[in-house]
């Protein structure tokens, strides 16, 4: 497909398990971007890739996050130890090239959901 | 840093109607604004952006928007809703020295028949 693809689209787990989030961005993307939709909190933005450079990792909560982009193309959210209060859509977006002006294209998101 | 605020969390309006939805940003400079609109269990879609030029930006679906500089909004129009616009509608801002998008709260709109 054209789009931004994530997966798992659903994803249910029990408190302290780790997770991890997959993200295909566009082709020819080099910027990827993940944020975080939850009730109450709105859009945050987590972190962002772009090229080879070091991730900005400014809008991560916590040390349990962490992320990778291996070979400029897929990227994997994950989550260690989780919490409940990580129950949340996370969006995936993937831009041409990076800058303020460029448009994110989204994927549909993963909802994560905590027992 | 940039904020981005839409005051209106609910809005209804009847199929048919016109509609505006508010969006006010606090940055220091002239900024990049955007529309985006998510139907239930979807990502993003863009709408429409302003960079420079002429205020008025038109976009898909029938949607308008227009940044007013001296208010610090960039408020979104359509002058006939159809029953298929309901969704969330989200303003966003990127910073021109920045990378990420800073979004509103989000304004969830709601069409009777």
């Amino acid at each position: 497909g054209a789009g931004v693809s994530q997966s798992p689209s659903n994803k249910v787990t029990e408190k302290g398990k780790d997770v991890e989030l997959r993200c295909d961005p566009i082709s020819g993307h080099t910027a990827l971007y993940w944020y975080r939709q939850s009730l109450g909190q709105g859009l945050e933005f987590l972190i962002y890739f772009q090229g080879n450079s070091a991730p900005d990792k400014s809008g991560l909560p916590s040390d349990r996050f962490s992320a990778e982009r291996t070979g400029g193309s897929v990227s994997t959210l994950t989550i260690q130890r989780t919490q409940q209060e990580d129950s949340a859509v996370y969006l995936c977006a993937s831009s041409f090239q990076q800058g303020g002006n460029q448009p994110q294209h989204f994927g549909d998101g993963t909802r994560l959901s905590i027992l | 840093a940039q904020s981005v605020t839409q005051p209106d969390i609910h809005i209804t309006v009847s199929e048919g109607a016109s509609l505006e939805l508010r969006c006010n940003y606090s940055y220091g400079a002239t900024p990049y604004l955007f529309w985006y609109v998510q139907s239930p269990g979807q990502g993003l879609q863009l709408l429409l952006k302003y960079f420079s030029g002429d205020t008025l930006v038109q976009g898909i679906k029938g949607f308008e928007a227009e940044f007013k500089r001296s208010q610090s909004s960039f408020n979104l129009r359509k002058p006939s809703v159809h029953w298929s616009d309901a969704a969330e509608y989200f303003c966003a801002v990127g910073a021109r020295a920045g990378n990420m998008l800073t979004f509103g709260g989000g304004t969830r709109l709601m069409v009777k028949p």
